[in-house]
């Protein structure tokens, strides 16, 4: 079957512009999940999603943060304005229910805030 | 919110040679563990999982046990070789369907860099 889809897979800008994240899950998912990897560290979640409704966002920065899954497939985060702290690894992953708990990652995208 | 520590941060061992990789955890109904492998710059995969009825499983070189009265879980690799090269997160998950809302997403251990030295 085909894994979560991530695009871009890097991305660069400066502080204080804006940068939006795309995921696609496997397909038949109804769970997707956004989490943060700062260098050196395990990912953090931002924010759950069940369907086209949010389960849980209770770890998203929410001033500069904002994530949507209008259709209950693909999912954006966005972030607006950009900290040099949020340079991370966005990850998106997607299980087949709330209940399942296997959960599968995406490749990532890499930003580099400057 | 559940809370993971995993210990050591970096393990070296000579090819042929035992890791273990040790997890504890915090929050009593989490009931799910999974161990992922990543690579540099690529993604976690998941490499094996236990539930908290079962206090051990074992995958060919690979190996998980679970305490769960003292809320510690553990990775075991055998005859490790150079392609085991890599950081393993431990991370523990709990279904909060039915127990009052909230995520029911991983939470990770800060990881432990395995290299095994040729």
């Amino acid at each position: 079957e085909a894994g979560v889809a991530q695009s871009p897979r890097y991305k660069i800008i400066e502080k204080r512009q804006s940068v939006a994240f795309w995921c696609n899950p496997i397909s038949g998912h109804a769970t997707l999940y956004w989490y943060q990897q700062i260098l050196g560290q395990g990912p953090k979640l931002l924010i759950q999603f069940q369907n086209n409704g949010v389960v849980d966002d209770s770890q998203l920065p929410k001033d500069r943060f904002s994530a949507e899954r209008l259709k209950g497939v693909d999912s954006t985060l966005k972030i607006q304005p950009a900290k040099l702290e949020d340079s991370a690894v966005y990850l998106c992953a997607s299980s087949y229910d709330r209940g399942q708990e296997t959960q599968y990652f995406g490749p990532g995208t890499r930003l580099l805030v400057l | 919110g559940e809370n993971v520590e995993q210990h050591p941060s970096t393990l070296s061992v000579q090819e042929g040679d035992s890791a273990v990789i040790k997890c504890t955890y915090s929050d009593s109904a989490s009931n799910y563990f999974p161990w992922y492998k990543q690579e540099l710059g690529k993604r976690p995969q998941l490499i094996i999982d236990i539930r908290s009825n079962v206090g051990e499983k074992k995958d060919q070189r690979i190996a998980v046990t679970l305490n769960k009265t003292a809320k510690h879980f553990s990775l075991h690799i055998t005859e490790t070789q150079p392609e085991d090269s890599a950081v393993y997160f431990c991370a523990a998950w709990t279904f909060r369907r039915y127990t009052g809302g909230g995520a029911d997403g991983l939470t990770f251990g800060k990881g432990t860099h395995l290299i095994i030295q040729p």
